[in-house]
């Protein structure tokens, strides 16, 4: 069954430092997503993309905060300058007609 | 250390018994709910949809029901497993699949053996 493939699983970084999680979503799906977990928390919707563009975003997703397709198969996000409230599960998640998969997640932890 | 969530409305239920989790929604233009199985440090995992044209579909051991007069999602499980032990969220879009999509609380689900 096909997947969307998070990497990397577990990624610590320094407060201030830039991070960027990647994700392969679904070869024929077209749109894209990313949501955030913080411990404990409901899955809280990040941003969409879809045909090279952000479709729609949240109030989280804010200047610090961007995404990009860089080739035909990978969906990245890029988190500028980290904050201790950054840390959190990010998931990436495609879709097309059919389907909605989320991937496995990536936990990012800013000390 | 380790920050303080929500605190989760939990569910136990004996193993073989029936399990039903119920969910409210607010967005009375949302035509496409979800239900997903999250097991610990893992991300959401598709169990069963339903469209609003429907108000109830039925899986393998799992049921979905669609009340939209009331707004209310309810997920069946039947003959629980020690496997179906996981937090489960009601989710809901209004792009028919396409667009973001807003989950609810979460329910945690514990089967006792």
């Amino acid at each position: 069954e096909p997947e969307v493939t998070q990497t990397p699983s577990h990624q610590v970084t320094q407060m201030g430092q830039e991070v960027i999680l990647r994700c392969v979503p679904i070869s024929n799906h077209l749109y894209f997503y990313w949501y955030r977990q913080i411990l404990g928390q409901k899955v809280e919707f990040l941003v969409s993309f879809y045909n090279n563009e952000i479709s729609e975003k949240s109030e989280i997703f804010d200047d610090q905060f961007s995404v990009e397709r860089p080739d035909g198969s990978n969906f990245t996000l890029k988190i500028r300058s980290t904050k201790l409230e950054d840390s959190a599960m990010y998931f990436c998640a495609s879709s097309d007609r059919v389907g909605y998969t989320f991937g496995s997640g990536t936990r990012l932890t800013v000390v | 250390g380790e920050s303080v969530g929500l605190h989760l409305p939990t569910l136990s239920v004996q193993e073989g018994d029936n399990s039903i989790i119920n969910c409210a929604y607010s967005n009375s233009a949302s035509d496409y709910f979800i239900w997903y199985k999250q097991e610990s440090g893992k991300g959401p995992q598709f169990i069963i949809d339903i469209r609003s044209n429907m108000d109830k579909r039925q899986g393998q051991r799992v049921t979905v029901l669609l009340n939209k007069t009331v707004k209310h999602l309810s997920l069946q499980i039947a003959a629980t497993q020690p496997g179906d032990s996981a937090v489960y969220f009601c989710a809901e879009n209004t792009g028919g699949g396409y667009q973001k999509v807003t989950f609810g609380t979460g329910t945690k689900l514990q089967v006792i053996p």
